[in-house]
C-alpha cells in the first residue's frame, strides 16, 4: 500500500500558459502532501506544504501566486504553474503523508514525478 | 534549524565492491533519520528509515546504515553493490513530529563492471 501517483509525467508548454499536475494518493487517505522541485542534477527542495481544507504553506522564497497548490480532498492535490516560463522548466515531485496511523505520520510516501519543459 | 551534508558527490565502485555512502547531519533536537533512492527520471523510494531502538537499522536491496549520534551521522553501506545499484542516494532528516524533510544534496553512486 501507499501508493501515490502524479499526472501527467511529463508535459511541455508554452511560455506564458498554465500547467496543472496533480497528485494523487491511490490506497490511502493524505491529510499532508508535498511539492518539491528538482533541478537537474540536484537535490529536492521543498516548495509547499498542503493540508486538506486549508491553505498552503510556502516555503520562503516560492512565489505563491504563481504556483497555486490545491488540497481539496484527502486525495487529490495539485499544482498549477500559473503564466510559467522557461526558468520554470523542472522536476516536480510530490508526497503525502498517510492519515490512518499516526505512528507512521512522519513517513512520506513520494509520487514518481512530473518533468515540466516550457518552450 | 535542521541541516544534512552528504560528504561525497559522487562515488564510482566496481561491481561487487562494497559501498558505504556518507551523511552528517545537524539537528537541535532528535530527527528521524532516512536513505531514499532515485533512479533516473523517477520519485523517490524509501531504502530504511532510523526512528529509535538499534542503531543499525536494515533496509531493502541489502542496504543497511549505522546511527551513530555522537558523530551525527546515519551512513549507508552495502557490501557487495551490483550494477542495478547504480542512482542517486539521498539521506534525510525530519523532526519526531513528523513533517517537513530536510533533504541532503545526494550522492550519485556509479557502478561499473
Amino acid at each position: 500500500g501507499a501508493v501515490v501517483s502524479q499526472h501527467p509525467s511529463w508535459v511541455i508548454c508554452k511560455s506564458g500558459t498554465s500547467v496543472k499536475i496533480e497528485c494523487r494518493s491511490l490506497d490511502f487517505q493524505a491529510t499532508t502532501m508535498f511539492w518539491y522541485r528538482q533541478f537537474p542534477k540536484q537535490s529536492l527542495m521543498l516548495m509547499a506544504t498542503s493540508n486538506e481544507g486549508s491553505k498552503a504553506t510556502y516555503e520562503q522564497g516560492v512565489e505563491k501566486d504563481k504556483f497555486l497548490i490545491n488540497h481539496a480532498s484527502l486525495t487529490l492535490s495539485t499544482l498549477t504553474v500559473t503564466s510559467a516560463h522557461p526558468e520554470d522548466s523542472s522536476f516536480y515531485i510530490c508526497s503525502a503523508t498517510r492519515t490512518s496511523d499516526h505512528l507512521t505520520s512522519y513517513e512520506q510516501y513520494f509520487g514518481p514525478g512530473t518533468r515540466l519543459t516550457v518552450t | 534549524a535542521q541541516s544534512v551534508t552528504q560528504l561525497d558527490s559522487q562515488v564510482p565502485v566496481f561491481e561487487e565492491a562494497p559501498v558505504e555512502l556518507r551523511c552528517n547531519y545537524s539537528s537541535s533536537v532528535s530527527v528521524y533519520l532516512f536513505w531514499y533512492v532515485q533512479y533516473p527520471n523517477q520519485g523517490l523510494q524509501l531504502l530504511l528509515k532510523y526512528l529509535s531502538g538499534s542503531t543499525l537499522v536494515k533496509g531493502i536491496n541489502g542496504f543497511e546504515a549505522e546511527f551513530n549520534k555522537s558523530q551525527t551521522s546515519f551512513h549507508l553501506r552495502k557490501p557487495s553493490v551490483h550494477i542495478s545499484d547504480t542512482a542517486e542516494y539521498f539521506c534525510a532528516v525530519s523532526g519526531l513530529m513528523g513533517g517537513k524533510l530536510i533533504f541532503g544534496q545526494g550522492t550519485e553512486l556509479s557502478v561499473k563492471p
